[in-house]
């Protein structure tokens, strides 16, 4: 199984700023990568595809880049309604595998 | 706009059968993924498997001799079964549809599954 490891798992960051969070994968898997938010209590939310293809009705703050193993998820100008846990997942190889999230909280 | 909209038991006793399903309103089967996802408590999403664009099956090796899948086009729904459960399958558990490079896009509300004596 391609294992994906997130970091940092949690940090805390103040509305206005800018993060980032890595995934890397265990082997290389293009660019066949989705990043996720997820926010108690509601199913999760696609953000990117294909590590930087940008869903319709996500906000342009959110950018996704990276290919082979090492991925960036990065949020500017945080709001809000940005902290939330954040994900990524592979889908180059059975089984799709995820990583174990990055929670954002608020400073 | 899909929505899927799952239900399916809650509270089951160690080494029963865990059956869910989840109801498709507003699309069709072809052309899409179909599947089922699962977070334990406090932990990480898990892919249990998925039925593919062409009615295929793929299982997650770790689960695959418990789990099985189907759909019934007829009532545009699709299912999950595990058999033998244990503590260890005690989690969230999610449907979802989407397309080979967005395989969850939609998403089902979920449904908690405790494993208890």
């Amino acid at each position: 199984d391609i294992q994906m490891t997130q970091s940092p798992s949690s940090l805390s960051a103040s509305v206005g700023d800018t993060v980032t969070i890595t995934c890397r994968a265990s082997q290389d898997i293009s660019d066949y990568l989705v990043w996720f938010q997820q926010k108690p209590g509601k199913a999760p939310k696609s953000l990117i595809s294909g590590a930087s293809n940008l869903q319709d009705d996500v906000p342009s703050r959110f950018s996704g880049s990276g290919s082979g193993t090492h991925f960036t998820l990065t949020i500017t100008s945080l709001q809000p309604e940005d902290f939330a846990t954040y994900s990524c997942h592979q889908y180059h190889s059975y089984p799709i595998t995820f990583g174990q999230g990055t929670r954002l909280d608020i400073k | 706009q899909v929505q899927l909209q799952q239900g399916g038991a809650g509270l089951l006793k160690p080494s029963e059968t865990l059956s869910l399903t989840c109801a498709v309103y507003g699309g069709s089967f072809s052309g899409h993924y179909w599947s089922w996802v699962r977070q334990p408590p406090g932990k990480g999403l898990e892919w249990i498997g998925e039925i593919n664009q062409n009615g295929g099956y793929n299982y997650n090796p770790s689960l695959k001799s418990r789990v099985t899948m189907s759909r019934d086009t007829s009532k545009n729904q699709f299912s999950l079964k595990l058999t033998s459960v244990t503590a260890a399958d005690t989690a969230l558990y999610y449907c979802a549809k989407g397309v080979w490079e967005l395989r969850f896009q939609s998403w089902g509300q979920g449904a908690p599954v405790t494993v208890s004596s």
